[in-house]
């Protein structure tokens, strides 16, 4: 069965430091993966997705499948990213986005 | 274009009883999909819409029933509540061929007493 697997519900660094938010999931066919961000009173929106090999807002994220994970990276973290961030994996058989459990980022300054 | 948009903002109901909430997708986009999120958790998708039919489901009981109207808006039923159905119910949409670019509406927040 598919499963998306954030193990980190907090994670906090000061400004300019880097971060990494982790990912695992496991999906018997070709995955397709994404990250997703929620700011405070703001909507769920996507930030990135792993086909397109971009890097939005200086994060980037590889899709590893020899470790079946997708995590997401920035090199020197800022205050204005502190939000709640979801790894996705989209079925392309079920047309659906099974979502992780969700890292809270708390950028300190 | 205002987005997804969804009504209405909360909603206060006993158990029991059903429930209705309703979702406008972006403008130019088909298929609809709703999520359940419980507090503290990710986003579970409840199932997805695409030309007036449910094209997918997810693992809900059949408590949980939608409709999708010809202007592709959408309505999600919950009949029995139960104290466990309280939560975020999040609508999002899509571009007909692009369901993994969904657009996320503000969500319904339910809560069961």
């Amino acid at each position: 069965a598919q499963r998306v697997t954030q193990p980190e519900k907090l994670l906090s660094v000061f400004k300019g430091a880097p971060v990494e938010l982790k990912c695992n999931y496991s999906y018997s066919g070709s995955p397709e993966l994404f990250w997703y961000v929620q700011y405070s009173r703001q909507r769920l929106q996507l930030l990135l997705r792993h086909i397109s090999r971009e890097s939005i807002k200086g994060f980037t994220a590889d899709l590893n499948k020899g470790e079946t994970s997708f995590h997401l990276k920035k090199p020197f973290a800022q205050e204005e990213d502190s939000a709640m961030y979801y790894c996705a994996l989209h079925h392309n058989a079920g047309n659906m986005l099974t979502f992780g459990g969700g890292t809270r980022l708390m950028v300190k300054p | 274009d205002a987005g997804v948009t969804q009504s209405p903002t909360h909603l206060i109901k006993t158990r029991g009883q059903q429930v209705t909430l309703r979702c406008s997708p972006k403008s130019g986009h088909d298929t609809v999909s709703w999520y359940q999120q419980a507090l503290g958790q990710g986003p579970q998708f409840i199932f997805q819409y695409y030309e007036e039919e449910e094209r997918q489901r997810g693992n809900f009981p059949d408590r949980f029933s939608g409709h999708q109207f010809p202007n592709y808006s959408s309505e999600l039923n919950v009949n029995a509540l139960l104290l466990g159905d309280s939560a975020l119910y999040l609508c999002a949409s899509s571009p007909a061929g692009s369901s993994y670019e969904q657009y996320f509406g503000p969500g319904t927040r339910l809560t069961v007493t």
